[in-house]
Parts: structure tokens; sequence; C-alpha cells
């Protein structure tokens, strides 16, 4: 069992709608979460990043963590085709220790 | 050009052959570093750095080798490329050294044939 597993999609959306992205993990000493976004041919960049469980709101764009369930998402309301890009979570437990998930690709259709 | 850059973008060599692979950061960060990402396994961290002259081991360092002279220059070379390095290769770099910090470059795409 991987130690973050990321369902890869591909998730296909109309615009506008609201989109979740989720990933579980096994170990229980990951303490902070990240979730990044890559375009196609491009480097990741970060969305956000979360200590706590609970939601973390940005814009369109809320962080969920779950620690008791070991469960992260990632919503993206009102969603736009330019959010089309492959969602990628990392976990993270301690300094240079993070386990990148494998992505969800998505895409919303106009 | 400000920010992160890596060169070259697209590299075929083949088995055997030394590669090295470039990364450039204007913004004169203390922390560099160098990862993979390959399907199914996603990112993986290969060498970082966190100042000049001094390099530290990632989860998957086989098979390369690291050198930073200078801050904002990090080469990650291949001795003696092999199929399994045939991959995406990703610089970042951040101030801080933690991960939520990191700035990624656009990557370079190596085949070993």
């Amino acid at each position: 069992q991987k130690e973050v597993e990321q369902d890869p999609g591909p998730l296909s959306v109309p615009e506008g709608a609201i989109v979740s992205l989720n990933c579980t993990y096994s170990n229980s000493a990951f303490q902070y979460f990240m979730w990044y976004r890559q375009y196609s041919r491009k480097g990741p960049e970060l969305l956000m990043y979360t200590y706590s469980s609970g939601n973390k709101e940005d814009g369109r764009f809320t962080a969920q963590v779950d620690k008791s369930s070991k469960y992260i998402s990632l919503f993206i309301r009102d969603s736009q085709p330019s959010d089309s890009a492959t969602y990628l979570c990392a976990i993270g437990w301690g300094y240079q220790k993070v386990t990148f998930g494998t992505g969800t690709k998505l895409q919303v259709i106009p | 050009d400000a920010g992160i850059t890596q060169s070259p973008r697209y590299k075929i060599t083949e088995t055997g052959r030394q590669v090295t692979l470039m990364c450039h950061q204007t913004w004169s960060h203390s922390y560099m570093f160098w990862y993979r990402q390959d399907l199914g396994h996603g990112l993986r961290l290969i060498y970082y750095s966190a100042a000049a002259d001094i390099t530290d081991k990632g989860e998957v360092p086989d098979g390369y080798v690291v050198s930073r002279s200078k801050t904002e220059n990090f080469p990650l070379t291949l001795e003696s490329a092999t199929r399994s390095q045939t991959s995406v290769y990703f610089c970042a770099s951040s101030e801080s050294g933690w991960n939520y910090e990191q700035y990624f470059g656009p990557g370079t795409r190596l085949t070993v044939t």
C-alpha cells in the first residue's frame, strides 16, 4: 500500500461545477498537507498548505484535512477552463520528508 | 529573466553517457532541490542543497551527482545514464527549505535510449 493514494482520473466536469479532489494517506505521523497545481509541460505550483484538521479557504479553493480519517480534499468552486490541470497532493512529516501523490488530471469543459 | 530556469528542456541520450542538467535561480534562495517525476510514482526528491557547498541525499539519489559552487546554480549529473533514469526532472528553490515554500522550474524531459 502506498503511503499516499490519489485517484489519477481523468476527472471531467462542466464549467461552473464544484470539483472535489481527494487523497488518502496511511502514516499518522504526517504533519502538513499541501496541494499543487501542474499545467501540462510545466512545473508544479503550490496552491495551498495547512497543518491542521479542518478547512482552509483561499478564493475559489478550499483545502480540507481530516486527520482522524487520514483524508484530505481540495474543493474548487465555480470551476473554470483555466483550472484544467493535474492536481498533486503532498504530505509531509518533517524537514525534507514529503510524499507526493501521483496526481489527478482535471478537465473543465466550457 | 527572474525566477528559476532549467536547461535543456528536452534531452535524448544513450545508455552509459554522462548527462548534466542545469538549474539556475535568480532569487538568491538558500535552498535548492532536484526531483524526478514518473508515472505512478509522483515527485521524488533526488538531492537537495541548503547552501553553496552543502548538499544532501533525498529519497532516490543513486546514480546522480550534484554540486553547488554558487548559490544560484545547482547542476544534476547522471554519471552513466540508464534507461530507468528516463523521467522528467524538476529543480526547485526556496528560502526556508520547507517544502511549502518551494518554487519549481519548468522541468527537463530526459529520455535515455
